[in-house]
């Protein structure tokens, strides 16, 4: 049974970095059949994707636009995790971010396992 | 970018309706959709994939259909526990998009 466990700080001031760890049991972030990414949702924006990584022969990263110049995400093969930084946050980046597996489906993929979400609050 | 337009954005049933909820797509997604449940305080979850097909453990009650542009997902018998928030999702290509969500309450 997969199930991915997120831990970080719930409170992070303005022009600083949010944190964030997603650890997996039950599947390995190296899988050559997943997708391992970071999802936020808030009133303003509803659900929206950050970025995702994986590994197919190498190690490969994807970002939203809307992010790209202030997100990392990077897997930890020693310890089966992956995480999300996130560089000079304002109160917009105030949301509850989860990580999410995107798991092979028929034609494609689907967020098939969720972590259980961490409601991040940007403020001094 | 790839819009999702769900509709109706909530809707308000009794125990045993039939409820639809659509989403549209900004251009052709051929049956690159997922649709996902989520209750107050919980991550969302995966109900349909690929348009159409049933996720592992889903009651039968729901269903999805269409490709290209529209797409349909259907409660064929609504049940206090189905009271949630719905939500499309594409995955035909970068930035992957969701809809903006139906809430589904009961009468």
């Amino acid at each position: 049974q997969v199930q991915l466990q997120q831990s970080g700080p719930g409170l992070v001031k303005p022009s600083q970095t949010l944190s964030l760890t997603c650890a997996i049991s039950g599947d390995s972030v190296s899988s050559n059949s997943a997708l391992w990414n970071w999802i936020r949702q808030s009133p303003s924006r509803g659900l929206e994707w950050l970025g995702r990584t994986y590994y197919r022969s190498k190690w490969y990263n994807d970002y939203a636009v809307s992010v790209k110049s202030r997100i990392t995400i990077n897997p930890d093969t020693s310890k089966n995790q992956f995480s999300l930084q996130l560089n000079s946050v304002t109160p917009e980046d105030t949301a509850v971010y989860y990580c999410a597996r995107d798991g092979e489906t028929r034609t494609g993929y689907a967020f098939d396992i969720w972590g259980q979400g961490t409601m991040v609050t940007v403020s001094s | 970018d790839i819009q999702m337009t769900q509709s109706p954005s909530s809707l308000s049933a009794l125990v045993g309706d039939r409820v639809t909820i659509t989403c549209q797509a900004s251009q052709d997604i051929s049956n690159y959709l997922n649709w996902y449940q989520q209750k107050p305080g919980k991550a969302p979850k995966l109900l349909i994939y690929d348009a159409s097909n049933l996720e592992t453990g889903v009651p039968s009650r729901f269903s999805g259909s269409g490709s290209g542009t529209d797409f349909t997902f259907t409660i064929s018998s609504l049940q206090p526990e189905d009271i949630a928030t719905y939500y499309c999702q594409h995955f035909a290509n970068l930035p992957l998009t969701f809809g903006g969500g139906t809430k589904v309450e009961i009468k």
